[in-house]
């Protein structure tokens, strides 16, 4: 299906596990982005992307890896699972474009770390 | 620290009322944008303003951007129902236009 997709939707897992969370986008789109969204927080940009192995720190990267090694994907592991961790991460794309900033989202994934 | 910040928190109105929500940035920006989020969903884009627009209108949906004050306005005119969800605001910031930056939302609740 076209789109913008998230693997698994929710996870559960526990303090020190390493856990991969998949993002994948049928457009091509060179722009992929990572935010984690918190209770009084909004969302928080973790790491981007302008294109295949090419990614940079956000805001929030502590803790994190990301890798490109294709366009359409863009995963992102927490390499040792802390409880602050437990959150819902959101994965968007955009294409380059001067004429649209728009950024396309996926569903999330819901994240327990207990 | 957030660029956005959106004000009010929450908003409940009735069906058919207009609903205005406030969105005020720290820096200069290069566009802000506005996102509708449905419970348990992802973000849904609505609009983009540059910083050289003051006003823009889509269907229901009118911004303003006055980057003097730095701060944005977003007006759902005659609310269904269905407007209910956390409308954020996002800036992309002079230079580095491929980030956004979020605020923190205002939840609006529309009741029949």
């Amino acid at each position: 299906d076209a789109g913008i997709t998230q693997s698994p939707r929710y996870k559960i897992t526990e303090t020190g596990r390493q856990v991969t969370l998949m993002c994948h986008q049928t457009w091509s789109h060179s722009y992929m982005f990572w935010y984690r969204q918190d209770l009084g927080h909004g969302l928080r940009l973790i790491y981007y992307s302008a294109a295949a192995d090419i990614t940079d720190k956000g805001e929030v990267p502590d803790g994190y890896v990301v890798s490109r090694s294709k366009t359409e994907n863009f995963p992102l592991t927490l390499e040792s699972a802390t409880r602050s961790q437990t959150s819902v991460y959101f994965c968007a794309s955009r294409p380059v474009s001067r004429e649209s900033y728009e950024q396309y989202f996926g569903p999330g994934t819901r994240l327990t770390v207990t | 620290s957030q660029q956005g910040e959106e004000d009010p928190q929450a908003l409940s109105i009735q069906e058919g009322e207009n609903a205005t929500m406030n969105c005020s940035y720290k820096t200069s920006i290069n566009n802000l944008q506005w996102y509708r989020q449905n419970s348990g969903r992802g973000l849904v884009h609505l609009i983009l303003i540059r910083s050289n627009e003051r006003e823009k209108h889509s269907g229901r949906l009118r911004v303003t951007l006055d980057t003097s004050k730095k701060s944005s306005s977003l007006l759902i005119t005659a609310s269904r129902a269905a407007d209910t969800a956390s409308y954020f605001c996002a800036t992309g910031l002079t230079g580095t236009a491929s980030k956004l930056t979020f605020g923190t939302g205002t939840r609006l609740q529309v009741t029949l």
